[in-house]
């Protein structure tokens, strides 16, 4: 069975730094990653989707990372502005869409 | 662009009442599913749908039921609600095929007391 984890559960640091955030997955056999922010009350809204066959995947201040086969994904946030605030999930297509997600980080960017 | 659509956004069922969390896409995508969130438990898959009149279960599919109709509706009913199933739902719809990037809807925050 599939499963995803997210390190640190919670992160704080100030505006201006670099964020990195990782997600592992035990099954090498996925379709793509997709991470998502989710701000508290709201619903889910997708960031980067990385297909199994790419390395990475880029969006403005935003790089996201992949490698299968140690089962492991990063995304990069550069500049942390308070606005970046939120929690993160990475979410695992091993088949069917069927997502399974990592429990997540939340993150605090201080003025 | 309305993207995936839930209603209601927040709801107080009594324990046994039964109700519907409605979930509309407009992106013409073939799969939807449903998710719940709960504090220490991630996002877990009830149902899902690869396209109109396909259903089947999820991880955690019981005390819920789905039907699929049309492309754009998927509705999730629960039959007699629980206590256990207070949590927020968030609907979700993607293409079947080439790159299924996931779209959620702003969920609903179901209250069963």
């Amino acid at each position: 069975k599939q499963e995803v984890t997210q390190i640190p559960a919670a992160l704080s640091v100030p505006e201006g730094e670099n964020l990195v955030l990782n997600c592992s997955f035990t099954d090498s056999a996925i379709y793509n990653l997709q991470w998502f922010r989710q701000d508290p009350g709201k619903g889910l809204t997708s960031l980067l989707l990385i297909q199994s066959s790419q390395r990475e995947q880029t969006s403005g201040r935003l790089n996201a990372s992949l490698d299968k086969s140690s089962g492991r994904s990063t995304l990069y946030i550069a500049a942390s502005q308070p606005g970046d605030s939120a929690t993160y999930l990475c979410a695992v297509n091993a088949a069917g869409n069927k997502l399974t997600f990592g429990g997540g980080t939340r993150v605090l960017v201080k003025p | 662009n309305a993207g995936v659509t839930q209603t209601p956004k927040f709801q107080v069922l009594k324990t046994g009442q039964s109700m519907t969390l409605q979930c509309a896409q407009d992106m013409n995508h073939e799969y939807m599913s449903w998710y719940r969130q709960d504090p220490g438990m991630g996002l877990r898959l009830i149902h899902y749908s690869v396209g109109a009149g396909i259903t089947d279960q999820g991880e955690v599919p019981n005390g819920y039921n789905v039907s699929r109709s049309t492309t754009e509706d998927f509705p999730l009913r629960l039959l007699s609600a629980a206590p256990s199933q207070t949590s927020v739902y968030f609907c979700a719809s993607s293409y079947q095929t080439g790159m299924p990037e996931a779209f959620f809807g702003q969920g609903t925050r179901l209250t069963v007391v």
